[in-house]
């Protein structure tokens, strides 16, 4: 089995300041780790990946992420923070089960930005 | 437009009616998966093909939900004797195979806002 969670519901930031995003997970086996925005009413978009190599990894919009494989954590930052941010942002984790694949999804974190 | 579609994006329904909602993947996609969100809520996983073949059904697809993929390429999530708690967005997202046999990351659609009065 494999869980996500995010630690925070709501994050509230300044414009311009930095921000991170935590997220924790759980698994039994090797993950693939994403991290997706999901303004109102749409559907979730991309916004980076972890997979193998690295363990940062930088996304769009200036968003970055690090995989910390000790403390099973895949926090998102970014160094500073625009209004058009201000959206629900999601972690989640696929792994390999009996060569099938499961996503899991966070509960979310939504990322107010205060002008 | 190579992103991944769904129709419609909002449906209103009385307790008790039948809806199907409809999803177009990325053409060399592969894969697809249906998901359910309900507000305050990640995205549930529901269930996914690989080509035309279902692959895996989450627990919480009663046997009121039926999907399909007759062609391996567009779906179809059909809800019968629809209830309230069937309220939320469903969302459909396609993948495309990799070397190795792995797969890429899902790409979503704008989902379908269901309404059950």
């Amino acid at each position: 089995a494999q869980s996500v969670t995010q630690l925070d519901s709501q994050v509230p930031v300044f414009e311009e300041a930095p921000v991170e995003l935590r997220c924790n997970y759980s698994s039994s086996v090797s993950v693939y780790l994403f991290w997706y925005v999901q303004y109102p009413n749409q559907g979730l978009q991309l916004l980076l990946k972890y997979l193998s190599g690295s363990t940062l990894v930088k996304g769009i919009n200036g968003f970055e992420a690090e995989f910390n494989k000790s403390q099973t954590s895949f926090h998102l930052r970014k160094p500073s923070v625009h209004i058009s941010d201000t959206a629900e942002y999601f972690c989640a984790v696929t792994a390999y089960s009996g060569g099938y694949q499961k996503v899991t999804f966070g509960t979310g974190t939504k990322l107010q930005v205060i002008p | 437009d190579t992103g991944v579609s769904q129709n419609p994006r909002h449906k209103i329904t009385k307790r008790g009616q039948n809806v199907t909602f409809r999803c177009d993947p990325i053409s060399e996609h592969n894969r697809l998966y249906w998901y359910r969100q309900t507000l305050g809520q990640g995205p549930e996983f529901l269930t996914y093909f690989q080509n035309e073949a279902q692959l895996e059904k989450s627990r919480l697809l009663s046997d009121r939900f039926s999907a399909e993929r007759p062609k391996g390429s567009f779906s179809t999530l059909e809800i019968q004797r629809t209830e309230q708690g069937d309220s939320a967005m469903y969302l459909c997202a396609s993948s495309r195979g990799l070397a190795g046999g792995q797969y890429g990351e899902q790409f979503f659609g704008p989902g379908t806002r269901l309404t059950v009065l």
